[in-house]
Order: structure tokens, then sequence, then C-alpha cells
């Protein structure tokens, strides 16, 4: 069982330019979340997907976006990124009807 | 609003020298609370979860409780390998589909 995978794991982007995350869920997982965490802080969370609908969302505005596709696997897209946006993004999967979630290793994105 | 507050924010530790790190919480109703463990530049890895007052988890050298207002995880007889982040979160009941509140994190380093 491969976990939750998370790609690429580092990226440097410039401000104004727009990015892709991926993230592929652990093997019988069908809820994938996505986290932001800044340096020194606790994981912020950004939204859920389920059955391909973003069903909770955070306190992220709308330049933040995801999808997911039917394997279940899960994209982050952020757009017209400022300096504040370089953070650790980490996804998390889970499967419905348990309480734990299992974390990637992480995307970490630099904006220059 | 849930809140999460982890204490102290950081713990230095002889190789031995037991300690125990505290995660106040603040929710209307908990679901589950959870601890993780975090090394620098990598996804959290998860511990344990606790559901009620009074329940208690182990794991090799580390310790979990749980009472209606904090949780409280102990390190007995800490190794150089128990240096990470621990991260405390919580689940409400209001909250249905897994949103984590995160609390900001207790760093330990510990010395041979």
């Amino acid at each position: 069982d491969a976990g939750v995978t998370q790609s690429p794991t580092h990226l440097i982007k410039t401000r104004g330019q727009q990015v892709t995350l991926r993230c592929s869920p652990k093997s019988g997982h069908d809820t994938v979340s996505w986290y932001q965490q800044a340096l020194g802080q606790g994981p912020q969370f950004i939204f859920q997907y389920y059955e391909e609908e973003e069903r909770q969302r955070g306190n992220f505005p709308d330049r933040f976006s995801g999808h997911q596709f039917p394997n279940y696997s899960s994209e982050l897209n952020v757009n017209a990124l400022l300096l504040g946006d370089s953070a650790l993004y980490l996804c998390a999967s889970s499967s419905t009807g348990n309480t734990e979630a299992f974390f990637g290793q992480g995307t970490r994105l630099t904006v220059v | 609003e849930d809140q999460v507050t982890q204490s102290p924010e950081a713990l230095r530790l002889q190789e031995g020298e037991s300690s125990s790190l505290n995660c106040s919480y603040t929710v209307s109703g908990l679901r589950g609370l959870f601890w993780y463990r975090q090394d620098p530049g990598k996804g959290p890895e998860f511990l344990f979860t606790l559901y009620s007052a009074g329940e208690e988890k182990e794991k090799e050298r580390l310790k979990a409780t749980l009472t209606k207002k904090e949780s409280f995880l102990h390190i007995t007889a800490p190794k150089p390998e128990d240096s990470a982040t621990y991260l405390c979160a919580v689940r409400a009941t209001t909250d249905s589909w897994g949103k984590f509140q995160f609390g900001a994190g207790t760093q330990v380093v510990v010395t041979p």
C-alpha cells in the first residue's frame, strides 16, 4: 500500500502565476482534504472533496480551487499566486464512516 | 468557534527524561481528538485517536490521555528519534464531513 502520495514534492513559482498540485489517496479511501501549513503553524483546512464534489470549504479565497477525479485522486489549483501562498500543502485521505485521516508527505510551494 | 491550543511551543529533553505535552480544546461537541507526529518538511503521521474522556492509548514510549477539556501526550524515557513536532487536532460533532482543527504543535527535541 503506497499510502497517500503527492506531487511534486517541491515547486517554485513566480507571483501572479498559477499552480496545480496533485494527490492520490490511500487505497480504499474516497475522500480527499487539502490543508495549507505555514512555517511554524498547524495545518489549515482548505477544502474537502467527495464523489467529485467540493463538500466543505475553509476560509480561503476563490483563487483556491480543486477537483476530484473518478479514481478519487485530486488536484489543488491556486491562481494569481501571492508571496503569502508559500507554504507546505498537505493532502489527507479518509474513507466514509471513519474518523481518521492519513496525510501525504506534502508539496512545498515557494512563491518568489 | 472551535479552538485548539498546544503547550509548550517547544520542549528540549535529555534522553530518558520523561515529560508531557498539553492540548487544550474548545469544541461544541467532540467527535474525536487526534495526535500526529510531524518530522521537518514531511506530512503528519497518525498516532492516536481518542473519543471520550477517560480514554487512553499507548504506542511504544507515547501515551495519550483525554479529559473533557484537554489531552496530554506523555513521552516516557524519550530517545533522540522521538524528536519531532507533535500536532493535536479535533473534529467536532457539528462537522459531518471530517474537517480537522489543528493546534500549532509542540516541537520536541531530545538530546543524547
